[in-house]
Order: C-alpha cells, then structure tokens, then sequence
C-alpha cells in the first residue's frame, strides 16, 4: 500500500544547481500539494495543483516551479538552488470533498540541503 | 497573524499523563479539523478529523472543537512513550476557492518518559 512516494529521500546540491523532486500517488487523488517544513515555521505550502492540469502557487513559491505531469504524479524543480532552501520537503495528496473535508496524505519526506 | 496558532513546546509528561495540546484560529471559515502526528524523520500521518463543533473519542484520543471560541483541543490519555511525536493541528473551510487547502499549526513537540 504505497500512497505517496516521493524521490529522493536525501539529496545535497551546490548553490546554483537545479533538482527535480517526484512526487506519485495511487490513491486516485484530484489534489496534490507540496509543502516544506523548517524547524519553528512548520508546514508552508509551496504549490498545489487542485485537478490534473492546473496549479497554483501557495505561501512560498518563489524559487520553484511544479508540473503536474498527469493525474497521479506533481513533480517540484528548483531551478537554481540557493541555501535557504534547505528544507524537508513533503508531497501529499487529497480528494477534497465536502463530506470528508480535505484529508492529506503525506509522503515520507525529502531532505534537501543546499551548500 | 498566522490563521492557525500552536504552541510549539517542547511538551515533557511522564508516562500515564493526560495531555491536553491546543490550537486557535482566525478564520471563522474553517469547518474541518484534523490533528497530525509527526514522528521524527517522517511525514505526519491523519490521527483525528473532525467536522465543526463538538467532540470526537478515538480511543485514548480525544477532540474537541469549539468555534465559538475558535480553538480546538487535543486529549491524549493514559500517554505512552510511543506517544512522544510532534502534534500538527489543521484545519480547512468548506467554501470558495480555499476549499482543499489545509493551514497548519506549526506543531507541539511531545515527549512521554517511561
């Protein structure tokens, strides 16, 4: 039973380099989401992507762009990675409706560390 | 001001204590609640939802909401040291565009010693 799986789980990067972190869910899920954490601002929301075809961008998007390349995979790309973005970064996933809410599936995680 | 408001801790309880974990908000918007845990180096996983006021028992677990107040609480009786993780409110509303996005609490960080 995967749900979401993100890759890769760690990864170090140069100032400058850019990276693609994948994102696929099984779940049949409309909505996808990527988010990063930092210790004392919690989760932010980087992008989201309510349907197969469209995104949007969340609280912190600059520095990043996001494809949902179709309905089970949202991939995220830092085009030239700069040390504040060393963060854990999560996929996730829903099927927002208005019986269940919005219930978010996490994946395990993707350690980023720019230097 | 952040939506979501949580004392991030560190919370520190011995084993057999009852926990209490709070959040208050700013949106009178938000109709659905959901607590996370966070153990260390994964992602959060759903441990409760609830749908407007009121409360809701899972076991040891407990949660209430009170939109009148704007705040939700987290019960945890009988804590365990499996129990010891990082506490994610969030909530989401249920109209508009904002339907399908969540906002998050920052976390409450909880150890339970043995």
């Amino acid at each position: 039973n995967a749900g979401v799986t993100q890759t890769p789980k760690f990864q170090v990067l140069k100032t400058g380099q850019s990276m693609t972190l994948q994102c696929a869910q099984d779940m049949n899920h409309n909505s996808m989401y990527w988010y990063r954490q930092d210790p004392g601002m919690g989760l932010r929301l980087i992008y989201y992507s309510a349907s197969e075809g469209t995104t949007d961008k969340g609280e912190v998007p600059n520095g990043y762009n996001v494809s949902r390349l179709n309905k089970r995979e949202f991939s995220l790309r830092l085009e030239s990675a700069a040390p504040s973005q060393t963060s854990v970064y999560f996929c996730a996933s829903s099927e927002a409706d208005r019986s269940s809410g919005n219930t978010i599936y996490f994946g395990e995680g993707s350690w980023l560390t720019v230097v | 001001q952040k939506e979501v408001e949580q004392d991030p801790g560190p919370l520190s309880v011995p084993e057999g204590a009852i926990v209490s974990l709070n959040c208050t908000y700013s949106n009178s918007a938000f109709q659905y609640f959901m607590w996370y845990r966070q153990y260390s180096r994964k992602g959060p996983e759903l441990l409760m939802y609830t749908y407007s006021s009121g409360n809701k028992e899972d076991g040891r677990f407990t949660a209430q909401v009170d939109k009148s107040s704007k705040y939700i609480s987290l019960f945890i009786r009988d804590s365990q040291p499996s129990d010891s993780a990082t506490y994610l409110c969030a909530m989401s509303a249920n109209r508009g565009s904002t339907l399908g996005r969540l906002y998050f609490g920052r976390g409450t960080q909880l150890t339970v010693w043995p």
